[in-house]
């Protein structure tokens, strides 16, 4: 079961646009669309922000975009404000039902 | 409203036992996938394990498997995590968390804090 890979940190200014890349493998990303995108603000609870890829629940802005090519999912965060700036995750359920997150990436908005 | 909220961590030893509750509210817990997930002090999310609704079929992370038991009783609303044979790689927040109809986990508990130490 090895966690999915993403960049330790990314930033950008406000106003700005930010992709945060997610890289799996055929037996997980690459095959099933179920891959989520997860906020946490520092000493809070992870919050859901996108599902099966690109879908956003209820009440999350449409500046989280996510998408997939291959291998490898992204999100896409635009009009970056300074209330974005948190840890997120990547996660996907894999060919054996577990569920695989990645490492996390902090986005810091200068 | 919807809630899940967890209880039962603590201070326990190496080899210790202990076990946590999360007690949902505000939906319909027998018919949802539940979960299990941990994060380390400053470190990233890992998934623990799950439970389908019925309480039969239960999947498990690799570095709890054998170690670590999840169930649930719907009559009560509740979902449980029996942790065994605890090494202090065990020491984090754990969460109880809803798989919502479309896989993503959409309804997250505060946490409950485990600490293994001697």
């Amino acid at each position: 079961q090895s966690a999915l890979t993403q960049p330790p940190s990314v930033s950008g200014s406000p106003g700005q646009s930010v992709t945060i890349s997610c890289s799996g493998t055929s037996s997980d990303v690459g095959t099933y669309d179920r891959v989520s995108w997860y906020q946490q603000p520092p000493g809070t609870a992870p919050k859901l922000m996108v599902y099966e890829v690109s879908n956003r629940p209820s009440g999350v802005p449409d500046r989280f975009f996510g998408s997939k090519s291959g291998n490898t999912a992204s999100l896409t965060i635009s009009g970056l404000q300074a209330e974005d700036e948190a840890d997120y995750y990547c996660a996907t359920y894999s060919s054996s039902s577990t569920v695989l997150f990645g490492g996390g990436t902090k986005l810091t908005v200068l | 409203e919807v809630q899940l909220v967890e209880s039962g961590g603590g201070f326990v030893q190496p080899g210790g036992s202990l076990r946590l509750s999360c007690a949902a509210s505000g939906f319909t817990f027998s018919s949802f996938w539940m979960h299990w997930v941990r994060q380390a002090p400053g470190k990233g999310l890992v998934w623990v394990s799950h439970i389908e609704p019925a309480g039969v079929t239960t999947y498990y992370g690799d570095s709890v498997k054998g170690r670590f038991t999840i169930s649930r009783d719907n009559a009560k609303n509740t979902l449980y995590l029996q942790m065994n044979s605890l090494t202090t790689e065990d020491t984090a927040m754990y969460y109880c968390v809803r798989a919502g109809v479309s896989y993503g986990l959409d309804v997250w508990g505060q946490g409950t804090t485990v600490i293994v130490s001697s």
